[in-house]
């Protein structure tokens, strides 16, 4: 089946810089990756997206790039704030079902 | 913007006894599923429903757990009799496509 792996597994940076958080995926027939930001006590919040027909996607100061011959993608995060800090997963989706990885710790310092 | 909501917030039982999670998924959503993370551990996908059937499931999902739609608003979660292995927060979560929309969760304490 279907496995991610994600790193780092905690970031801390410094308010303005940039954050990147790389995840590789096992499964070709994955064609979905969705990255999820989730706070203390609350569900995992969709914050973008990226199907396996588009190599990069951006809004705003978040993009995610695939590479689909490599099978990893990444989160990037620029000109970070302090409410960016939360902990982030990634996901594959080879049917309908999210395959997540473990997870990163983003702390941004003001 | 429509939210998918879930009751209780926290459920605490005692091992062996039968608890029911439930979800209100966004309204013109087609696609159901569970979730379940163990504090902190990763999200882990338990079932998905579709068409008022489960359409995948994972090895987690045994017998103990069912999943059903009773009145076409309401989606549950039920695990017949509780082992201490089941505390967790349980995420519901609705899509009409892809991803999906996460509720806010339960926390299950099973003493």
């Amino acid at each position: 089946g279907e496995n991610v792996e994600q790193h780092p597994s905690t970031l801390s940076v410094q308010e303005g810089d940039s954050a990147v958080i790389k995840c590789t995926y096992s499964d070709s027939a994955s064609n979905y990756f969705p990255w999820y930001k989730q706070e203390l006590g609350k569900g995992p919040q969709l914050i973008i997206d990226i199907r396996s027909n588009v190599g990069e996607k951006k809004d705003q100061r978040i993009a995610v790039t695939l590479n689909k011959t490599a099978k990893h993608f990444s989160l990037h995060i620029t000109e970070t704030q302090p409410e960016d800090s939360a902990v982030y997963f990634c996901a594959a989706s080879p049917t309908g079902k999210l395959i997540f990885g473990q997870g990163t710790t983003l702390q941004v310092k003001p | 913007e429509p939210e998918v909501t879930q009751t209780p917030s926290h459920q605490v039982t005692q091992m062996g006894q039968e608890v029911i999670l439930r979800c209100v998924p966004i309204s013109n959503h087609l696609y159901f599923y569970w979730y379940r993370q163990i504090l902190g551990q990763k999200v882990e996908f338990l079932v998905s429903f579709y068409n008022n059937e489960i359409s995948e499931k994972s090895e987690i999902f045994d017998d103990q757990f069912s999943v059903e739609r009773p009145d076409g608003s309401n989606f549950t979660l039920k695990i017949r009799s509780t082992k201490l292995e089941d505390s967790a927060m349980y995420f519901c979560a609705s899509t009409t496509n892809r991803g999906g929309s996460f509720g806010p969760g339960t926390r299950l304490t099973v003493t």
